[in-house]
């Protein structure tokens, strides 16, 4: 059990374009999903934290109004990145955190963003 | 100074070996601790999760917490090619501000070479 998904694993986008990047839990309910934002040969930087049904939470440097993060069910969060441009390229993973469970996050398999 | 410290290697081993990959945090506030496997271009694989000092062990996996010196370390045993991968040492605190949020450490590179 606790399978995470991701959706697209890649996207090719023009600059000033939106993308969205699906997050989901595949076999538990989340009530917490965290999007990380990952650098070549870099460890993983933590954009922000959504809770189901409220306003995500985010990290000191991310934009809120780029990164536009929605959590409207328990399996389900979104990231979408507006009007991209090419430094927004970067490999974004999402976690989850099981609903009354212990704090172990369960990573999605990352969606590789390449903004041209 | 990092709240999470891993040498970043990279570490080479023969197939079969026992590798042993170091951790050290300075927060004495963590209280659990997590080790991730990360292969290129996926996300992190939890390997295992514990948050009292001690041994935890799963299969070729053991986990070694040290709470008074702030030392956490992964053994993996009988190691395989397919071990090769990037290891994450985790810790986070379960209150306070930071609640929830994991610290990761630079990651540890491992090949294990037939």
């Amino acid at each position: 059990g606790a399978v995470v998904s991701q959706h697209p694993s890649r996207v090719i986008c023009k600059s000033g374009t939106s993308v969205k990047i699906e997050c989901r839990s595949l076999d538990f309910q989340a009530t917490t999903m965290f999007w990380y934002r990952q650098f070549p040969k870099q460890s993983l930087m933590l954009m922000a934290t959504s809770n189901e049904g409220s306003k995500a939470t985010y990290e000191q440097g991310v934009e809120k109004d780029k990164f536009l993060i929605n959590h409207a069910s328990l399996t389900l969060s979104t990231l979408t990145v507006t009007s991209a441009h090419p430094e927004d390229s970067s490999f974004y993973i999402c976690s989850a955190r099981r609903a009354g469970g212990s704090y172990e996050q369960y990573f999605g398999p990352g969606t590789r963003l390449t903004v041209t | 100074q990092k709240e999470v410290e891993q040498d970043p290697g990279p570490l080479s081993v023969p197939e079969g070996a026992i590798v042993s990959l170091n951790c050290t945090y300075s927060n004495s506030a963590f209280q659990y601790f997590m080790w991730y496997r990360q292969y290129s271009r996926k996300g992190p694989e939890l390997l295992m999760y514990t948050y009292s000092s001690g041994n935890k062990e799963d299969g070729r996996f053991t986990a070694q917490v040290d709470k008074s010196s702030k030392y956490i370390s992964l053994f993996i045993r009988d190691s395989q090619p397919s071990d090769s991968a990037t290891y994450l040492c985790v810790s986070l605190v379960s209150g306070g501000t930071s609640y929830g949020k994991l610290t990761f450490g630079q990651g540890t590179i491992l090949t294990v070479h037939p």
